[in-house]
């Protein structure tokens, strides 16, 4: 079974600066994806960016970015330049076979103007 | 394209009820997967149907049951409600399962509310 840990439960950045969210897993599988989703307070599960285990070159999507240690089972978000409307929930998630996800608790991420 | 939907919004239901929740997945996908998302928390993966049948089933007692139907829709029924039923239900479907993960589009939920 796939574990997903997020430690911090909230975070604060400034707008305009750079902001890395953490996320640790395990899993026995050697075939598998990686997600960061955003929840905004409407509830739709958005999905932000994703990594393929087998990917060396980490996932970049314009402002966000991310840092994958497949060793280490580490795979932190990095949110360049925040803005407004990045404040939201942040969920880490894991994809393997079956196309079950696998979810952490999740971290509240506030802009502040 | 239409994307996922589901129905209803909000509900609002009393302990010892029964409640069922609707998903139409994306144009084109055959497989649905049903999440329980409690306050604060990730979601939590509770089965997937594929080809009208289950495939797969997370940690959630028999009263949590679904239903698949040939044009790919989805039903989660759950019987005996409790308190702690209370949760946002996400449906997200995707194509076919297999060896390799296929992405999951998620519709926007479904309230549940068990007083």
């Amino acid at each position: 079974a796939q574990t997903v840990t997020q430690s911090q439960p909230e975070m604060s950045v400034q707008e305009a600066e750079t902001v890395t969210l953490s996320c640790t897993y395990d899993t026995s599988e050697s075939n598998y994806y990686l997600f960061w989703y955003k929840q905004p307070p409407s509830r739709q599960m958005i999905l932000v960016i994703r990594q393929e285990a087998y990917k060396q070159q980490n996932a970049t999507e314009n402002r966000f970015s991310v840092n994958f240690q497949k060793a280490a089972k580490s795979f932190s978000l990095k949110i360049s330049d925040s803005q407004l409307g990045d404040t939201a929930m942040y969920f880490c998630a894991f994809g393997g076979a079956n196309s079950k996800l696998t979810f952490g608790k999740g971290i509240t991420l506030s802009v502040r103007p | 394209e239409t994307g996922v939907t589901q129905s209803p919004t909000h509900l609002i239901k009393t302990r010892g009820q029964q409640v069922t929740l609707r998903c139409s997945s994306q144009s084109g996908h055959n497989t649905v997967s049903w999440y329980q998302q409690a306050l604060g928390q990730g979601p939590q993966f509770i089965f997937q149907y594929y080809r009208e049948e289950e495939n797969g089933r997370g940690n959630f007692p028999p009263r949590f049951s679904g239903l698949q139907f040939p044009n790919y829709s989805s039903e989660l029924n759950v019987n005996a409600l409790e308190l702690d039923d209370s949760a946002l239900y996400l449906c997200a479907s995707s194509l076919a399962p297999g060896q390799r993960y296929n992405e999951q589009f998620f519709g926007p939920g479904t309230r549940l509310t068990v007083l």
